[in-house]
């Protein structure tokens, strides 16, 4: 059982490019999340999956995309990168949506945006 | 939206028992309290929630104050192993703050 696994675990990209974080969860759970982390700062929503076939935004979406592919995985798509997204971008999942479950967290994708 | 104040640190003697604070006092009454934690390097990691009782697991205490306006996380006696950055959240906001880094000292 991997729980929330991420790919990849660190990546570099140029401005401009873009990119697909990758996040799977093996736990039957509804809903995931992505989150992002500053240096010395808590994480921000981006965005979230309350369950398969939905998607909405969080505090921070501007950017980024999201496809809920099916129950297990959730991408994040960042079409033209900016220094300005240079984060750790963690992946959740939680059996629900409600305030009552849990979150499961991956283990971070550590981007640099040069 | 609901959003919650704690101290960004506090330190601690090995074998001691910690309190970690937390205030929200806009909480609403669906609001569920969630403490999770972030050890160097890792994603964070779930300890314990409760809404309005007093919760225990193998991990901590939560204690919520009667008008639900704060919270107090227990942990009975700190490890240097929970040396990490500790987050309280309301989890129908999501927001996670900047949290309280514990150190743990032996």
């Amino acid at each position: 059982n991997a729980g929330v696994t991420q790919t990849p675990k660190f990546q570099v990209l140029k401005t401009g490019q873009s990119m697909t974080l990758q996040c799977a969860q093996d736990m039957n759970h509804n809903s995931m999340y992505w989150y992002r982390q500053d240096p010395g700062m808590g994480l921000r929503l981006i965005y979230y999956s309350a369950s398969e076939g939905t998607t909405d935004k969080g505090e921070v979406p501007n950017g980024y995309n999201v496809s809920r592919l099916n129950k297990r995985e959730f991408s994040l798509r960042l079409e033209s990168a900016a220094p300005s997204q240079t984060s750790v971008y963690f992946c959740a999942s939680s059996e629900g949506p409600s305030g009552y479950y849990e979150q499961y967290f991956g283990p971070g994708t550590r981007l640099t945006v040069t | 939206d609901a959003k919650t104040t704690q101290p960004n640190s506090m330190e601690s003697n090995e074998e001691e028992p910690v309190h970690l604070p937390c205030n929200h006092s806009t909480i609403s009454g669906t609001d569920y309290i969630h403490w999770y934690r972030q050890l160097p390097s890792q994603g964070p990691e779930y300890v314990i929630h409760g809404l309005t009782s007093n919760v225990n697991n193998r991990m901590a205490s939560l204690a919520i104050a009667e008008d639900r306006k704060s919270s107090t996380l227990i942990l009975h006696r700190a490890t240097l192993r929970d040396a990490a950055v500790y987050y309280c959240i309301l989890r129908g906001d999501m927001r996670f703050g900047a949290g309280t880094r514990l150190t743990v000292k032996p």
